[in-house]
């Protein structure tokens, strides 16, 4: 089955440092993938995401992530953080069962202090 | 355009009560999906919908849980009983169609239930 590993319940940066979420999934045919960032009270926002084009991939607010098929891994980051970013990020696949289902973690929260 | 609408925003209940949840969707779009969100863990898929019909069930625990989309455009989460494993946050989310790389989904705010 489908699963999606966040490595790291929460991520602490100083403001203007690196920002590098991790994200790691399991699938046996070649998945879709997203970053959503959720604020306070609020529903989940895309960020970005990857289906089968560049490997690259550039979203919303200059975060991007890079899909690395030998290492399964899909993880996101921004060179340089700023306090808006402080959020819980959330990594989904695609269920291999027909593309139509979003398999989720479970979340890392980003805190960044001055 | 406005977003996905959803009430109550906040629900209190005591444990073997009933809650309702309403959700309005994005105007022109076929899918909605109802989501489970509990404390520490990502969104869980409870069930789907294309239009008015059910494309998947698979998660929702059907001997409490129950949800409808009439006429294919708002749609409610019932739970009876609640026990006290139901307290989450419950999303909706709706996309234009069902295919996750090309349909993206708009989530609403969702609906924290707390049950005592």
């Amino acid at each position: 089955a489908q699963s999606v590993t966040q490595l790291g319940s929460h991520v602490s940066v100083s403001e203007g440092a690196l920002v590098l979420l991790r994200c790691n999934y399991s699938s046996s045919v070649p998945p879709y993938l997203f970053w959503y960032v959720q604020y306070p009270n609020q529903g989940l926002q895309l960020l970005l995401k990857y289906t089968s084009a560049a490997t690259l991939v550039k979203g919303i607010n200059g975060f991007e992530a890079e899909f690395k098929k030998s290492e399964t891994s899909f993880h996101l980051t921004k060179p340089s953080a700023h306090m808006s970013d402080a959020a819980e990020y959330f990594c989904a696949v695609s269920d291999e069962g027909g593309y139509n289902k979003l398999i989720f973690g479970a979340g890392t929260r980003l805190a960044v202090h001055p | 355009e406005a977003g996905v609408a959803q009430s109550p925003r906040y629900k209190i209940i005591e444990k073997r009560q009933s809650v309702a949840f309403w959700c309005n969707p994005i105007s022109g779009h076929a899918t909605l999906y109802w989501y489970q969100q509990i404390l520490g863990q990502g969104p869980k898929l409870l069930i789907q919908f294309q239009n008015n019909g059910v494309v998947d069930d698979s998660q929702l625990p059907k001997d409490r849980f129950s949800a409808e989309r009439l006429k294919g455009v708002d749609s409610t989460l019932k739970i009876q009983p609640a026990k006290l494993e139901d307290s989450a946050v419950y999303l909706c989310a709706s996309s234009r169609l069902g295919d996750v790389a090309y349909n993206e989904q708009f989530f609403g705010p969702g609906t924290r239930l707390t049950v005592l």
